[in-house]
């Protein structure tokens, strides 16, 4: 059974910084591209970032582009989102998303991490 | 990057209707298109992909058509577990992204 379970979630000041992680298991993790994707209260889905199987490219929503770091660690199947310089508008709940192979549709979800920037 | 709008954002409707969801591109996007239903306070679930391919394990009444530019996610008989809202995503582009939702809720 594929599973995503992400941590790291919490309160931060605006300005600040912090780490998601994403633990994945069930499928072969190194074989598939990767997607964070998040939701502020109430609102819809934003797409934030993605890397693909091997690490080597990531792209990022103009939103967070400069500021947010994925990468992965496929020794430990475990995806990340380092975030630095939060803003009010960054909290959300953040789902890691696992792609349909490489480029297609995003087949699962973690069941996602809250991120509040409050001061 | 690629504009998704659905229409319409809220739609009423009763156990047993038909019903119809669209979603426009703002350039073509072939059939690159996948639909997400989500359920108040959990995380969406892939209902169809390249535009009219039903995932594993959604029931039948679901169905997706539609190429380029305008896309439909049809229910054909709404159950009660169908009240939710819908999204369509783009993943035509390296920068996928979202309509803003379609909320089905009940008549």
């Amino acid at each position: 059974e594929v599973q995503l379970v992400e941590s790291g979630g919490g309160l931060v000041q605006p300005g600040g910084s912090l780490r998601l992680s994403c633990a994945a298991s069930g499928f072969t993790f190194s074989a598939y591209w990767m997607h964070w994707v998040r939701q502020a209260p109430g609102k819809g889905l934003n797409w934030v970032s993605r890397i693909n199987s091997g690490g080597s490219e990531a792209i990022y929503a103009d939103s967070v582009k400069g500021r947010f770091t994925i990468s992965r660690d496929n020794a430990k199947n475990t995806l990340y989102l380092q975030m630095n310089s939060l803003r009010a508008e960054d909290t959300a709940v953040y789902y890691c998303v696992r792609d349909q192979g490489s480029g297609l549709s995003l087949n699962y979800w973690g069941q996602g991490t809250l991120v509040i920037v409050s001061s | 990057d690629i504009q998704m709008t659905q229409s319409p954002s809220t739609l009423s409707a009763s156990v047993g209707d038909r019903v119809t969801i669209t979603c426009r591109a703002s350039q073509s996007i072939s059939s690159w298109l996948a639909w997400y239903q989500q359920k108040s306070g959990k995380a969406p679930k892939l209902l169809i992909y390249k535009a009219s391919s039903l995932e594993s394990g959604v029931p039948l009444r679901f169905s997706g058509s539609g190429s380029g530019t305008e896309f439909t996610l049809t229910i054909s008989s709404l159950q009660p577990d169908d009240f939710a809202v819908y999204y369509c995503q783009q993943y035509n582009s390296y920068i996928r992204t979202f309509g803003q939702g379609t909320k089905v809720e009940i008549k």
